[in-house]
């Protein structure tokens, strides 16, 4: 089973900041926090990865709480492109990527 | 560079035949992974390859699936005889060794057992 709680779904005005919440009570302290997405009839696409500090690429930021048990995935601009499944997942880092998926939540950008 | 691809991208086939999927990753990717989405449920892993070898296959989910890696660079997933229940999309995904390095997808390859 997955080890994080996402939920079903979530709207946000094109243009605004979509922030995704996941809840991840049991993560160990070995274990990072990723988030991908599907949009509908592609294959998953990456976005960020973090273990405790809070991380900033091309795409989106990542908060994880200072006791790691939940974090925030941020769009800063959400685009109509941005409607997607995402999943947030954690990872034992090097191990064998047998990543374990959820549900994860569906975000509508909405015009 | 040139992404994971998988063909075919559909493939529609009645109950008992053999069906091959096929999965190219990123040139220079020595691991290969195998994961697929049934009718309304999560994406599950199947198997993880580096290189040639099978490193970790306890999610493939009987022994009417094969997959094969030969040289390490390309690889296929051979469902034979088909069932109903194998309907789903099926992801190829693939990464450099070492670091923390993400997975990389394919578009999957959608199939569909009558």
């Amino acid at each position: 089973d997955a080890k994080t709680t996402q939920p079903p779904s979530m709207d946000c005005a094109e243009g605004r900041a979509a922030n995704l919440p996941c809840n991840h009570s049991t993560i160990s302290g070995n274990e990072y926090v990723y988030w991908y997405r599907q949009i509908h009839s592609q294959g998953p696409q990456y976005i960020i990865h973090g273990l405790k500090n809070n991380e900033t690429n091309e795409m989106a930021s990542l908060i994880i709480t200072e006791d790691r048990k939940s974090s925030t995935l941020i769009l800063p601009h959400a685009t109509l492109r941005d409607t997607a499944v995402y999943y947030c997942i954690v990872r034992v880092y090097n191990s064998n990527y047998q990543l374990i998926w959820g549900a994860g939540t569906k975000l509508i950008i909405k015009p | 560079e040139a992404g994971v691809t998988q063909f075919p991208s559909h493939s529609v086939i009645e109950k008992g035949q053999t069906v091959t999927l096929r999965c190219d990753p990123i040139s220079g990717h020595d691991n290969l992974y195998w994961y697929r989405r049934v009718m309304g449920k999560e994406i599950k892993f199947l198997l993880h390859f580096v290189k040639e070898s099978k490193q970790d296959e306890s999610g493939m989910p009987n022994n009417r699936f094969l997959a094969e890696r030969t040289g390490g660079t390309y690889s296929t997933l051979k469902v034979q005889p088909a069932e109903l229940e194998d309907s789903g999309v099926y992801f190829c995904a693939s990464r450099p060794t070492g670091g923390n390095s993400p997975l990389h997808f394919g578009n999957g390859t959608r199939l569909t057992v009558t």
